[in-house]
């Protein structure tokens, strides 16, 4: 498999503080997707970062990218309620995406 | 705003039984995938298909399963005769161009009985 680990498996925060979460990849690749997923249903892209790109933001995200280390670190600031998902982070190669098991996150009120 | 659409939700078949899921991925986009998730376990690649090829298809995706476009709309996941192990969500994605943004569908959750 292409895909390492993310973690951690679970994530549980207070509304208002900062989410991280982590994820190890196996092979070279082309960029890295991370994706968000609400109650089994479907994947929504979240942002992608290319293999030469160190960090990206995107609104209340921002995600880093370690090739040396071959790791991804995504995190969410000032987290709402309605961040509660599974996150999975997925390196894209070979014409595919290979994800990671995600990490459930659960933000309260 | 376009998204891809899948058909139907749910399907339940019996083991044996052939099933045809059905996609419409987005209109301008010129790569498509099969992905399934197996209830609690990480979403895992099936295959991808440009130009009325397979681009690159991974172990599970073997002599039982085949994809098709048989219009210029509509991308075809086949299962010649399901398993109880084939049971699953089942997602159609398209992308523009291979390794961009990706956009998924619903999901079809399939069950084998």
């Amino acid at each position: 498999s292409q895909q390492g680990e993310e973690d951690p498996q679970a994530l549980s925060i207070q509304e208002g503080e900062n989410a991280t979460m982590n994820c190890s990849y196996k092979t070279s690749i082309n960029n890295l997707q991370w994706y968000r997923q609400n109650s089994g249903r479907g994947l929504v892209h979240l942002i992608l970062i290319r293999s030469n790109e160190r960090e990206k933001h995107s609104g209340r995200l921002r995600v880093t990218l370690d090739t040396s280390k071959k790791s991804s670190s995504l995190l969410i600031t000032a987290s709402r309620a309605a961040d509660t998902a599974s996150y999975f982070c997925a390196s894209y190669n070979d014409y595919k995406l290979s994800f990671g098991a995600g990490t459930t996150v659960t933000v309260r009120a | 705003e376009p998204e891809v659409t899948q058909t139907p939700s749910h399907q339940v078949t019996q083991m044996g039984q052939e099933v045809i899921l059905r996609c419409v991925p987005i209109s301008n986009h010129l790569y498509f995938y099969w992905y399934r998730q197996i209830l609690g376990q990480k979403v895992e690649f099936l295959v991808s298909f440009y130009n009325n090829e397979i681009s690159e298809k991974s172990e599970i995706f073997d002599d039982q399963f085949s994809v098709e476009r048989p219009d210029g709309s509509n991308f075809t996941l086949k299962i010649r005769s399901t398993k109880l192990e084939d049971s699953a969500m089942y997602f159609c994605a398209s992308s523009l161009p291979t390794g961009s943004e990706a956009f998924f569908g619903q999901g079809t959750r399939l069950t084998v009985v």
